[in-house]
């Protein structure tokens, strides 16, 4: 079964860090670019960040960047999110997706992982 | 930037009717990179439509997408009991970027 399964989130202090991570099964992990999409509490999706399959293309949306980095480890099947000096309109759902080879849609999504920013 | 509004916000409709979902970009987009998904509540998203008309892996026929240039229209012919959720159209563009439009929710009448 293809699958994605976040985790790492919880509570974080505003100017803290907090690492997201993403373990992916099911189908090979290093055929495929991946990304971070977020959701806040009763609001719709947002983009935060894409890794191409062999880390040579990495974006970021302009909200997050320069503070979050997006790795991955091909060996361990799994996507990470570092989040360094969050603030508190970062509190969200974040999710991480397989994105389509062709379409670069996101066909497959995890369950998600909450982030709340708060002191 | 490249901005994608839905409409309407909201789309009440019974179970069996047709139901029709606009998704307008404020400059044309690439019909190639033109996605919808469908969003339960305490749900991921879930992928519906890519390249504007394709349906994804295990999509019921039901869901059809058309469209171009900057408008795109997801259809669901005849709206099941599990078809009542969130839609959000999505497009890939250069920068590169991905961005969601705000979301159509259908509900039952």
């Amino acid at each position: 079964e293809v699958q994605l399964v976040e985790s790492g989130g919880g509570l974080v202090k505003p100017g803290g860090s907090l690492r997201l991570s993403c373990a992916a099964s099911g189908f090979t992990f290093s055929s495929y670019g991946m990304s971070w999409v977020r959701q806040a509490p009763g609001k719709g999706l947002e983009w935060v960040s894409f890794i191409s399959e062999s880390r040579t293309y990495i974006y970021y949306a302009d909200s997050v960047k320069g503070r979050f980095t997006i790795s991955r480890d091909n060996a361990k099947s799994s996507l990470y999110l570092q989040m360094n000096s969050p603030r508190a309109e970062d509190t969200a759902l974040y999710y991480c997706a397989r994105v389509h080879y062709r379409a670069y849609a996101f066909d497959i999504w995890g369950q998600g992982t909450m982030v709340t920013v708060s002191s | 930037e490249i901005v994608l509004t839905q409409s309407p916000g909201t789309l009440s409709l019974s179970p069996g009717e047709r139901a029709t979902l606009s998704c307008r970009a404020s400059q044309s987009v690439s019909s190639s990179y033109l996605a919808w998904y469908q969003q339960k509540p305490g749900q991921a998203p879930r992928l519906l439509i890519y390249g504007a008309s394709n349906r994804a892996t295990g999509i019921p026929d039901r869901f059809s997408g058309s469209g171009s240039g900057t408008d795109f229209t997801l259809t669901i012919s005849r709206l099941e009991p599990e078809d009542f959720a969130v839609y959000y159209c999505q497009r890939y563009g250069s920068s590169p970027t991905w961005t969601f439009g705000q979301g159509t929710k259908v509900e039952i009448k």
